[in-house]
């Protein structure tokens, strides 16, 4: 069965400082991994697919199939990244399968 | 252009009655998808459509939950005999295909008293 765990549901970090939102899944196959953001008050929208590999808004994310992670990471938090971030999955990027979320506040 | 609406955006109902939500895909998408979010949970997939087929509805909780689209355009979710566990907010997307980047809609708050 497909997972996707997000240990953290808050975090908070000062704005300069290093971000890294955990991912954790599950899955037997191939997974295609995605980040969605949610800002306050806007519609869930994807932020990066591992399948990409680019660099969005300053964040990245790499695909460990061996910790079976797949952690958002940005060097430098700025204030307008405080949001609510989704962890998803799917084996064929139709039935995908969310994490219950970050919400991420970067203080100034 | 105009993105993913739903409608309504919020329905209060009582427990035991039938409600309808509808979404608006962008036009000229071919796939839609419907998910549930229940508070403090990431988004729950429920059922996706390729066209007017539902091309997987494996994400429906029970039978009570139905979900057309007809013309392959507009959805419709249908819920009946609603009972307080189905209160959440309920998203659609859209993306232009299958395996393309999927376009949310601000979604309905359904609250079931």
């Amino acid at each position: 069965a497909q997972r996707v765990t997000q240990p953290e549901k808050l975090l908070s970090v000062f704005k300069g400082a290093p971000v890294e939102l955990k991912c954790n899944y599950s899955y037997s196959g191939s997974p295609e991994l995605f980040w969605y953001v949610q800002y306050s008050r806007q519609r869930l929208q994807l932020l990066l697919r591992h399948i990409s590999r680019e660099s969005i808004k300053g964040f990245t994310a790499d695909l460990n199939k061996g910790e079976t992670s797949f952690h958002l990471k940005k060097p430098f938090a700025q204030e307008e990244d405080s949001a609510m971030y989704y962890c998803a999955l799917s084996k064929d990027n139709n039935d995908m399968r969310f994490g219950a979320g970050t919400r991420l506040t970067v203080k100034p | 252009g105009a993105g993913v609406s739903q409608t309504p955006s919020n329905k209060v109902t009582e427990k035991g009655k039938y409600v309808e939500l509808r979404c608006d895909p962008i036009s000229g998408h071919t796939a839609l998808y419907w998910y549930r979010q229940s508070l403090g949970q990431g988004p729950e997939f429920l059922i996706y459509f390729q066209g007017t087929g539902a091309a997987d509805d494996s994400g429906l909780p029970n039978d009570r939950f139905f979900a057309v689209r007809p013309e392959g355009s507009v959805s419709t979710l249908k819920i009946q005999r609603t009972e307080r566990g189905d209160s959440a907010v309920y998203l659609c997307a859209s993306s232009p295909r299958l395996v393309d980047e999927q376009f949310f809609g601000p979604g309905t708050r359904l609250t079931v008293l």
